[in-house]
């Protein structure tokens, strides 16, 4: 089955600055990976996702990229601020089955 | 904008006590899933269900799970005979035709069992 892992499991970075998130995924077959914001004790939030046929995705201050062939996705964050702190999480999955996440990484924004 | 609904939002049983988790999915949409997150650890799949059916389940989801979706409006998930390892919090989710991959998560509900 998938197998999705995570890296930094904790990153803290300033203010302003950039954080970057990297997952790996093993099934090829997965083609749908989005990112979950959790904050302490809430709900998992989607934040962005991105499809296999694209490799490349940007919502304002987040973005995400995809390669295929390295089996590789990442999530950029720019100019954090301290309300970007939470836990997130990458997940992968097959056509809308069920998601496989990782085991998230705790960002910390320090002001 | 409408949301996923779960309840209660905490439940405290003893170890072989059965436990019925409610949740109310978002109203136009027909796939529905269980999630666990056990404290500190990372979001873990379940079952899904679709059409009045699992269609999909993980190796956690064993004999003492099952799911209903006993009217319009409710999907459960019971466990029959509760274990310490059960403690964690359980997460519903839901997605719509058309778009079954994005899926949206409830508030959870933190089981406790001791």
């Amino acid at each position: 089955g998938e197998n999705v892992e995570q890296h930094p499991s904790t990153l803290s970075v300033q203010e302003g600055d950039s954080a970057v998130i990297k997952c790996t995924y093993s099934d090829s077959a997965s083609n749908y990976f989005p990112w979950y914001k959790q904050e302490l004790g809430k709900r998992p939030q989607l934040i962005i996702d991105i499809r296999s046929n694209v490799g490349e995705k940007k919502d304002q201050r987040i973005a995400v990229t995809l390669n295929k062939t390295a089996k590789h996705f990442s999530l950029h964050i720019t100019e954090t601020q301290p309300e970007d702190s939470a836990v997130y999480f990458c997940a992968a999955s097959e056509a809308g089955t069920a998601l496989i996440f990782g085991k998230g990484t705790t960002l910390s924004v320090s002001s | 904008e409408p949301e996923v609904t779960q309840t209660p939002s905490h439940q405290v049983t003893q170890m072989g006590q059965e436990v019925i988790l409610r949740c109310v999915p978002i109203s136009n949409h027909l796939y529905f899933y269980w999630y666990r997150q056990i404290l500190g650890q990372k979001v873990e799949f379940l079952v899904s269900f679709y059409n009045n059916e699992i269609s999909e389940k993980s190796e956690i989801f064993d004999d003492q799970f099952s799911v209903e979706r006993p009217d319009g409006s409710n999907f459960t998930l019971k466990i029959r005979s509760t274990k310490l390892e059960d403690s964690a919090m359980y997460f519903c989710a839901s997605s719509r035709q058309g778009d079954r991959e994005t899926q949206y998560f409830g508030p959870g509900t933190r089981l406790l069992v001791l």
